[in-house]
């Protein structure tokens, strides 16, 4: 069985400032994990995944995120924050293996940028 | 490269009609689609899983004769919603993940489909 927990479901930051979204997984295997984001009426775009290699993953637009295994957690991070970046992301975590099977989504956390 | 489309980005329908969504990976073939439906600040929740030439997978408290799945092709998917009511009104996404190369072992989400069921 799988779970995964947003700890946080708004978060406000000012433009420029770093962003840091939490994510907390449960899992009876090494899991994969992803972050996606969704703008307002559009499909989910994925940012980065981790899939068991390096624990520090870089994705797209500036952002990263880091596996620690004894901690359950996967974050998300961003050294400064863009207007652009106000949308909502969802903490994703499936099986190992790279199948992309089951995916288990958080409740997603919505990114406020304040200028 | 992972691009997936979804036609139409947005349809109104009247109570009792089909509406027919389609899901196409552009630039990869995907061997698995899956058909999520989110509502209005909302995660997102799998309604089915299809791969292709074989009978979609249905999650739990999903209708299959009412949201039927075909899959006759590696970059094509359809949802058809059949005898649609207000309360299938929703944002529909499809995903798609492919066998090698580019798309394997990430879903990669089309832009979704709103519907509106008057």
């Amino acid at each position: 069985a799988q779970s995964v927990t947003q700890l946080d479901s708004h978060v406000s930051v000012s433009e420029g400032t770093p962003v840091l979204l939490r994510c907390n997984y449960s899992s009876s295997y090494s899991p994969s994990l992803f972050w996606y984001v969704q703008h307002p009426n559009k499909g989910l775009q994925l940012l980065l995944k981790y899939t068991s290699a390096a624990t520090l993953v870089k994705g797209i637009n500036g952002f990263e995120a880091e596996f620690k295994k004894s901690e359950t957690s996967f974050h998300l991070t961003k050294p400064s924050a863009h207007m652009s970046d106000a949308a909502e992301y969802f903490c994703v975590v499936s099986p190992p293996g790279g199948g992309a099977d089951g995916l288990t989504f958080g409740k997603g956390t919505h990114l406020i940028i304040q200028p | 490269g992972a691009v997936v489309s979804q036609h139409p980005s947005r349809v109104i329908c009247k109570s009792g009609t089909s509406v027919k969504i389609e899901c196409r990976s552009l630039d990869f073939q995907a061997t698995t689609m899956f058909w999520y439906r989110q509502f209005p600040k909302q995660s997102l929740m799998l309604m089915a899983t299809s791969n292709e030439g074989s009978k979609a997978t249905y999650e739990q408290g999903v209708e299959k004769d009412k949201f039927l799945i075909n899959h006759a092709s590696l970059t094509l998917s359809t949802l058809t919603v059949t005898s649609a009511h207000p309360e299938d009104s929703s944002f529909y996404i499809c995903s798609a993940r492919g066998f090698g190369g580019v798309g394997f072992g990430t879903q990669y989400f089309g832009p979704g489909t709103r519907l509106t069921v008057l």
